[in-house]
């Protein structure tokens, strides 16, 4: 069966400081996977994808099939990075909204 | 960009009653759409896929006749909680598949079942 699993319920660090995110996941197909992202209040919303191997916000995540992973990271984290982040895997095919959610990881970036 | 609504952004109903939530696609068509609950501080599971024009397609351990799923047109599904219980408490959050890898969330719909 597929599973998604974000380690870190909370994540903090300060302004300017690297951050990462981990997940790891479990699937016996080929894996698409997706970061979204929640800002307070906000409803949820698409972050990236691995297959678009794109860099949003100053995010990026590089898929590891070997160590089955999709960390998110960015360089400099900046306060209004503050959200909780869910990471994802599509196990619909061609349906992308099928998806399997970790269980999120609450970031804060302190000032 | 593409937006989805639901209604109502919360609703408080008594236990045995039936409530209706519905998730519209504003500004574009959607053949698909997809429902999860989500519990307090953990994470959206996936309920059931909404096809216009057929059935939809329950998750295992999701029951069919509990949670009935009518997607009427391409822009509106609708989940009807049937018979709501207490333990129907929730957060259900309906998304529209936009294509291209692409999918929206609805703001959400907070359920209590007293």
């Amino acid at each position: 069966a597929q599973r998604v699993t974000q380690p870190e319920k909370l994540l903090s660090v300060f302004k300017g400081a690297p951050v990462e995110l981990k997940c790891n996941y479990s699937y016996s197909g080929s894996p698409e996977l997706f970061w979204y992202v929640q800002y307070s209040r906000q409803r949820l919303q698409l972050l990236l994808r691995h297959i678009s191997r794109e860099s949003i916000k100053g995010f990026t995540a590089d898929l590891n099939k070997g160590e089955t992973s999709f960390h998110l990271k960015k360089p400099f984290a900046q306060e209004e990075d503050s959200a909780m982040y869910y990471c994802a895997l599509n196990t619909g095919g061609t349906s992308y909204g099928k998806l399997t959610f970790g269980q999120g990881t609450i970031l804060t970036v302190h000032p | 960009g593409a937006v989805v609504s639901q209604h109502p952004s919360r609703v408080i109903c008594k236990s045995g009653t039936s409530v209706k939530i519905e998730c519209r696609s504003l500004d574009f068509q959607a053949t698909t759409m997809f429902w999860y609950r989500q519990f307090p501080k953990q994470s959206l599971m996936l309920m059931a896929t909404s096809n216009e024009g057929s059935k939809a397609t329950y998750e295992q351990g999701v029951e069919k006749d509990k949670f009935l799923i009518n997607h009427a047109s391409l822009t509106l599904s609708t989940l009807t909680v049937t018979s709501a219980h207490p333990e129907d408490s929730s957060f259900y959050i309906c998304s529209a598949d936009g294509g291209l890898e692409t999918q929206y969330f609805g703001p959400g719909t907070r359920l209590l079942v007293l």
